[in-house]
């Protein structure tokens, strides 16, 4: 198994659903963190987690929100998806001085 | 954090070395030198680290100068598989205060 899983890999929504991502880790990681990444550009922070009560937010938070549910899930959530919310997101941990690992990321297009 | 440029894209062929240098003049004592290496729709993935003269692992080789203003990844013959963008990252990574910029990278294309 993948040390971080995000669910699902793929995933098409119409404008205005609401619609969660799922990322689980298995590294026991504190921290974990959601970046959003558009064609040939580079990761955007949207939130990120240094535990179960710590919420923060990034550069793009406005249209996300976030649930960390326990150490190992973090959730990203699109209140009311927008097609300009169409990306590839990715969920990550970290900790050590290596800094982070990926999951394979989440294809979110918004129609 | 200190601010980092390197090339936004290279080419290469296939068995070529190829060097990516990444300027970072303002470095802090205690920053180190990270590379992530990102292929198509997969996250980026951790290759190298350091903080002064030379490293090297199975992957891949980083050169740092005695100053530190920059760092070279180098890639020793490079394959097809080797395409993807390579991201230079300054800071310490066990300051978890600091939250890291990935920036456009270095896109390589390795080519037959």
């Amino acid at each position: 198994d993948a040390d971080v899983t995000q669910t699902p890999r793929n995933r098409i929504t119409k404008t205005g659903k609401r619609i969660m991502l799922e990322c689980s880790q298995t590294k026991g990681h504190d921290r974990m963190y959601w970046y959003r990444q558009d064609p040939g550009l580079g990761l955007q922070l949207i939130y990120y987690s240094f535990d179960v009560k710590d919420i923060n937010k990034g550069e793009i938070s406005d249209g996300y929100s976030v649930s960390r549910q326990a150490q190992a899930k973090f959730s990203l959530s699109l209140e009311s998806a927008i097609p300009n919310q169409t990306a590839l997101y990715f969920c990550a941990t970290r900790q050590g001085s290596y800094g982070y690992t990926f999951g394979s990321g989440t294809r979110l297009t918004v129609v | 954090l200190a601010k980092t440029t390197q090339p936004i894209s290279m080419d290469s062929y296939e068995g070529q070395e190829v060097n990516i240098t990444c300027s970072h003049n303002n470095i802090a004592t205690n920053d180190y030198i990270t590379w992530y290496q990102q292929f198509p729709s997969q996250g980026p993935r951790f290759i190298i680290q350091g903080y002064k003269t030379k490293v090297t692992n199975e992957v891949a080789s980083l050169f740092i100068p005695a100053d530190r203003k920059s760092s070279t990844l180098s890639l020793p013959r490079v394959s097809l598989s080797d395409t993807a963008v390579y991201y230079c990252l300054v800071g310490d990574m066990r300051h978890y205060g600091q939250n890291f910029v990935f920036g456009p990278g270095t896109r390589l294309s390795v080519l037959p």
